[in-house]
């Protein structure tokens, strides 16, 4: 079952615009990770944030943590057209290794040149 | 460094049939997971190996078995094939993987796309 939810579901911008993406998870967690994936491809590890951590920064993204929300969110600045791609956030729970990811659907995002 | 690799990268089967998947973590890796990602949907954990024993199982059948060998690489192996296998399959490597453990930055490799007829 899938623990996170992801909002929106797609997002299409325009080039430069900065795209917004929230993650909702339902269990207490050790950390969080986003991941990128091209169409078909694997999966891109972008930023974890641990539940201590409440923001985090690589390059044009920028990660925060709510855990009293139990949600994350990840903005992609100044966005390229090379940022199409589906955006995960995936938990490792306190129960489990960490290394047992629990995924959301992903949102779909667009970037329109 | 090589990231994680696996094999093959796309493969076609007939339902009933058996499938065997290789994946080779990370060098330094100890921790090998395997998750399945149907069309439209988020990556669902399968298994979890540590240092050779298995550590977590998602909720798949028992034709679903895996295993982790002494190189820390990974075999993931499906028995009796169904049209619901059709997926792409992932396995992720990460340098830790003992319970309890937090922080742990997982890699995942392209995936091996599976197609049962």
């Amino acid at each position: 079952s899938q623990q996170g939810e992801e909002d929106p579901q797609a997002l299409s911008i325009q080039e430069g615009e900065n795209a917004t993406m929230n993650c909702s998870y339902k269990t207490s967690i050790n950390n969080l990770q986003w991941y990128r994936q091209n169409s078909g491809r694997g999966l891109v590890h972008l930023i974890l944030i641990r539940s201590n951590e409440r923001e985090k920064h690589s390059g044009r993204l920028r990660v925060t943590l709510d855990t009293s929300k139990k949600s994350s969110s990840l903005l992609i600045t100044a966005s390229r057209a090379a940022d199409t791609a589906s955006y995960f956030c995936a938990t490792g729970d306190k129960e489990t290794s960490g290394s047992r990811l629990t995924f959301g659907e992903g949102t779909q995002l667009t970037v329109n040149p | 460094d090589a990231g994680v690799t696996q094999s093959p990268t796309h493969l076609i089967k007939t339902r009933g049939q058996h499938v065997t998947l290789r994946c080779s973590p990370i060098s330094g890796h100890k921790s090998v997971s395997w998750y399945q990602q149907v069309l439209g949907q988020g990556p669902q954990f399968i298994f979890q190996y540590y240092e050779k024993e298995e550590r977590g199982r998602g909720n798949f059948p028992d034709r679903f078995s895996a295993r982790q060998f002494p190189n820390y690489s990974s075999e993931l192996n499906v028995n009796a094939l169904l049209l619901g296998d059709s997926a792409l399959y992932l396995c992720a490597s990460s340098r830790r993987g003992q319970p309890g453990f937090s922080g742990n930055t997982i890699y995942f490799g392209e995936g091996s796309w599976l197609t049962v007829v």
